[in-house]
């Protein structure tokens, strides 16, 4: 299987554990987005790399967020001291240039309680 | 007011009808328009990718995109059972935001045999 794949696929963890998310893009592409996605509303942009270059944050990424994509490879989303309000679908994305269209993970599902 | 605006439905149709689903979006800048598949728990799927204005078709999928009006559809020939899902349309500029994407909530799709 070659699309974009995500690990884990569900994590559930208490109120103020930190929580790790890893993606693996389509291997010849260099820009990787995440993205989050609450029940009944479409996904929002988090975080965008090129290669191994954060380029762009939103401003829903709180201090809390923290993602790297080391030699410009896989990514990790990390999530520290989680709250209620994390919870949520975290999706990543791949494309190989900005005109290109964006592949998408299946997900992975984030239960804070 | 957000940028992309997309009727969430539910939208319940026969098998074997036409279906019609509708973005309309505030941001003239928006250049590539794109229409995703998304089945409950999974990752969005890309159906439809389109430049500017226009048409695309592709099998039973019909993608228009009206600039001037800040419109888009997506048309759903035969429609079945397996079509149902929710779809979400997304834009994107292209250039200055590095290509992410702005969605829309989603429109659920119920294909009853």
């Amino acid at each position: 299987d070659t699309g974009v794949s995500q690990d884990p696929r569900h994590k559930i963890t208490k109120r103020g554990q930190n929580v790790t998310f890893r993606c693996d893009p389509i291997s010849e592409h260099n820009r990787l987005y995440w993205y989050r996605q609450t029940l009944g509303q479409g996904p929002e942009f988090l975080t965008y790399f090129q290669n191994e270059a954060q380029l762009e944050k939103s401003r829903l990424l709180s201090d809390r967020f923290s993602a790297e994509r080391p030699k410009g490879s896989f990514s990790t989303l990390e999530i520290q001291r989680t709250e209620q309000g994390d919870s949520a679908m975290y999706l990543c994305a791949s494309s190989d240039n900005r005109v290109s269209p964006q592949f998408f993970g299946p997900g992975t599902r984030l239960t804070v309680l | 007011q957000k940028e992309v605006e997309q009727d969430p439905g539910p939208l319940s149709v026969p098998e074997g009808a036409i279906v019609s689903l509708n973005c309309t979006y505030s941001n003239s800048a928006f250049q590539y328009f794109m229409w995703y598949r998304q089945y409950s728990r999974k990752g969005p799927e890309l159906l439809m990718y389109t430049y500017s204005s226009g048409n695309k078709e592709d099998g039973r999928f019909t993608a228009q995109v009206d600039k001037s009006s800040k419109y888009i559809s997506l048309f759903i020939r035969d429609s079945q059972p397996s079509d149902s899902a929710t779809y979400l349309c997304a834009m994107s500029d292209g250039g200055t935001s590095y290509g992410k994407l702005t969605f829309g909530q989603g429109t659920i799709l119920t294909v009853h045999p």
